[in-house]
């Protein structure tokens, strides 16, 4: 059974860093693109960052570009999320997803900014 | 940005009621759209790809159709587990994927 399991959500002041993890297991971790898709309180979702299999490409989203920064680690089954600069607007669920067709989805960690 | 336009933004329907939910793509995306469903406090699901295919798992009341601009995801026949807010998604410019506004599916 394909599981996603992500972590390190927690309320963080604005101007913070945060790390989120994501640990994939049922499947073989590495020979997938993934990607983090965050939801803000009551609104639609919006896919912020994919990384390539292998790690080599990046994409980001406008909203975090130079503040957000995805790694992997496919000895760990595990993908990340590195967070700084962190603004209200960021205040989210954070959800990791599987694939190209997003075709499996975890069961998201909460982020909230505010002081 | 290739921007998607989801239409009702909320329905209220009735349980065995057949229900169709459209998204609009601000530009043609070929049948590179899918659908998404999400439960209150849930993660998202897949349940459609490139347009009309079924997730693995999906049950056939859902079905998908479209290309290029206009797109249509259609249940049969709702039934209770079927209330929750769908949402379409183009990846023609993956990875800048898009994703509409959603559509509340509410028991009337």
């Amino acid at each position: 059974e394909v599981q996603l399991v992500e972590s390190g959500g927690r309320l963080v002041q604005p101007g913070g860093s945060l790390r989120l993890s994501c640990s994939g297991s049922g499947f073989t971790f590495s020979n997938y693109v993934m990607a983090w898709v965050r939801q803000a309180p009551g609104k639609g979702l919006e896919c912020i960052s994919s990384i390539t299999t292998n790690g080599g490409s990046t994409y980001y989203a406008d909203s975090v570009k130079g503040r957000f920064t995805i790694s992997r680690d496919n000895s760990k089954n595990t993908l990340y999320l590195q967070m700084s600069s962190l603004r209200a607007e960021d205040t989210a669920v954070y959800y990791c997803v599987r694939d190209r067709d997003f075709d499996y989805w975890g069961q998201g960690t909460l982020v909230t900014v505010s002081s | 940005d290739i921007q998607m336009t989801q239409s009702p933004s909320s329905l209220s329907t009735s349980v065995g009621d057949r229900v169709t939910i459209t998204c609009r793509a601000s530009q043609d995306i070929n049948n590179h759209l899918a659908w998404f469903q999400q439960k209150p406090g849930k993660a998202p699901k897949s349940l459609i790809y490139a347009a009309s295919n079924l997730a693995s798992g999906v049950p056939s009341k859902f079905s998908g159709s479209g290309s290029g601009t206009d797109f249509t995801l259609t249940i049969s026949s709702l039934q209770p587990e079927d209330f929750a807010t769908y949402y379409c998604q183009q990846y023609k410019t993956y990875p800048r994927v898009t994703f509409g506004g959603g559509t509340k599916v509410e028991i009337k």
